[in-house]
């Protein structure tokens, strides 16, 4: 199985700041890196696709980086309704796998 | 709009069984791959199992595989999860959730899932 690292598993941050989101694969996955944001209460929302593909609707303030083992999610100008929980996929392979999930919060 | 409504869910014991529906709406439900996925309350998420358009690819997790069987009915736009010798580990809120893709490969597996449903509460106590 693909094992993701998520990092870090907490962060606090403010209106306006730029955060960065990391996860980590332990075997090469071709890219097939996928960002979802969850809310309280609701069902989780895909953000980025395929590493770095921002999907139709989604700010373009959440961008997606990486290749390898290593990706990025990062939020630039952090708005209120930013203030989730992101979590990172693999569909490389099966079982797919998620990381453990970023919890954002207000500073 | 695209919609995706679980139901199904409820309160079972264990070693006992209960199928899960999802009826799909605003999209040509026959292309596209669809999944089942869990989520303990609090705790992230879990992949459960995935069938391809056809019904000809299926994958499950090792924790369900032997006790839950996915199906579909393209015309009735559904997807069915059905679940035997339930554990009180699966215990979660289950989601149906469509793929960009339209099938279970080898790699990559599938692509991302882009629509979710609202989910159904499985209790098994």
């Amino acid at each position: 199985d693909i094992q993701m690292t998520q990092s870090p598993s907490s962060l606090s941050a403010s209106i306006g700041d730029r955060v960065t989101i990391t996860c980590r694969t332990d075997q090469t996955i071709n890219n097939y890196l996928h960002w979802y944001q969850q809310k309280p209460g609701k069902a989780p929302k895909l953000l980025i696709s395929v590493a770095s593909n921002l999907q139709s609707g989604v700010p373009s303030r959440f961008s997606g980086s990486g290749s390898g083992t290593v990706f990025t999610l990062t939020i630039s100008g952090l708005q209120s309704e930013d203030f989730a929980t992101y979590f990172c996929q693999q569909t490389y392979t099966t079982p797919l796998t998620f990381g453990q999930g970023t919890r954002l919060d207000i500073k | 709009e695209v919609q995706l409504v679980e139901s199904g869910g409820g309160l079972v014991q264990p070693g006992r069984s209960l199928t899960l529906s999802c009826v799909a709406s605003g999209f040509t439900f026959d292309d596209y791959a669809m999944h089942w996925v869990r989520q303990v309350p609090g705790k992230g998420l879990q992949w459960v199992s995935t069938i391809g358009w056809n019904s000809n690819t299926i994958g499950y997790a090792d924790s369900v595989k032997g006790r839950f069987t996915i199906s579909r009915d393209n015309t009735k736009n559904s997807l069915f999860l059905h679940m035997n010798s339930l554990r009180p580990e699966d215990t979660a809120l289950y989601y149906c959730v469509k793929d960009k893709g339209h099938s279970l490969g080898g790699v990559p597996a599938t692509f991302a899932m882009d629509v979710w449903g609202q989910g159904t509460t499985v209790s098994v106590s």
